[in-house]
């Protein structure tokens, strides 16, 4: 049991560069979720998807788009890398309710992403 | 909207003390509030959350929150902090009806020896 899985761990761009972040959870997680972490800001919600098939902004979406590709997989892609988008980037799974980790997150190791 | 407070960016005590971080949340009905850790260069691990009931929760490593709805807050405290426990501290706050998980700016602990 991994958890949650992302690739790449680092990466450098240059401004105008795209490029995906991959993710992968084997809970059979419904809800999954990228976030961006910069400092003294916590983590922010770039893009969740609560089902297969779906997907719904957060607070940061401008610059990215996701794609849910099938229950286990959620990826999150930079069309045109701009240095603003430097940043450690998460995903994350959600556990549904009604079970003893009733809405607990789980995280990956995150991807710490350069724009230079 | 909901909203996480974590006042204090920095906190710095000493190995064997106790220690308390402060929490303040907004939200519009009983939230679901839970604390993460991150050690440095990893992902967050989850310490501990309240949904309802007890108000005093306990969690792993130690760690114990009190849920005080008159005051907005969820305090995390230990009593007895070892050299290990220096990490990112976050707090955050679950609108379980929209699907979002809100996160405050985190507390940064140093632990003297």
């Amino acid at each position: 049991n991994a958890g949650v899985t992302q690739t790449p761990k680092f990466q450098v761009l240059k401004t105008g560069q795209s490029m995906t972040l991959q993710c992968a959870q084997d809970m059979n997680h419904n809800s999954m979720y990228w976030y961006r972490q910069d400092p003294g800001m916590g983590l922010r919600l770039i893009y969740y998807s609560a089902s297969e098939g779906t997907t719904d902004k957060g607070e940061v979406p401008n610059g990215y788009n996701v794609s849910r590709l099938n229950k286990r997989e959620f990826s999150l892609r930079l069309e045109s890398a701009a240095p603003s988008q430097t940043s450690v980037y998460f995903c994350a799974s959600r556990a549904p309710g009604g079970a003893r980790n009733s809405y607990e997150q789980y995280f990956g190791p995150g991807t710490r992403l350069t724009v230079t | 909207a909901q909203s996480v407070t974590q006042p204090d960016i920095h906190i710095t005590v000493s190995e064997g003390a106790s220690l308390e971080l402060r929490c303040n949340y907004s939200y519009g009905a009983t939230p679901y509030l839970f604390w993460y850790v991150q050690s440095p260069g990893q992902g967050l691990q989850l310490l501990l959350k309240y949904f309802s009931g007890d108000t005093l929760v306990q969690g792993i490593k130690g760690f114990e929150a009190e849920f005080k709805r008159s005051q907005s807050s969820f305090n995390l405290r230990k009593p007895s902090v070892h050299w290990s426990d220096a990490a990112e501290y976050f707090c955050a706050v679950d609108n379980n009806a929209g699907n979002m998980l809100t996160f405050g700016g985190g507390t940064r602990l140093m632990v003297k020896p």
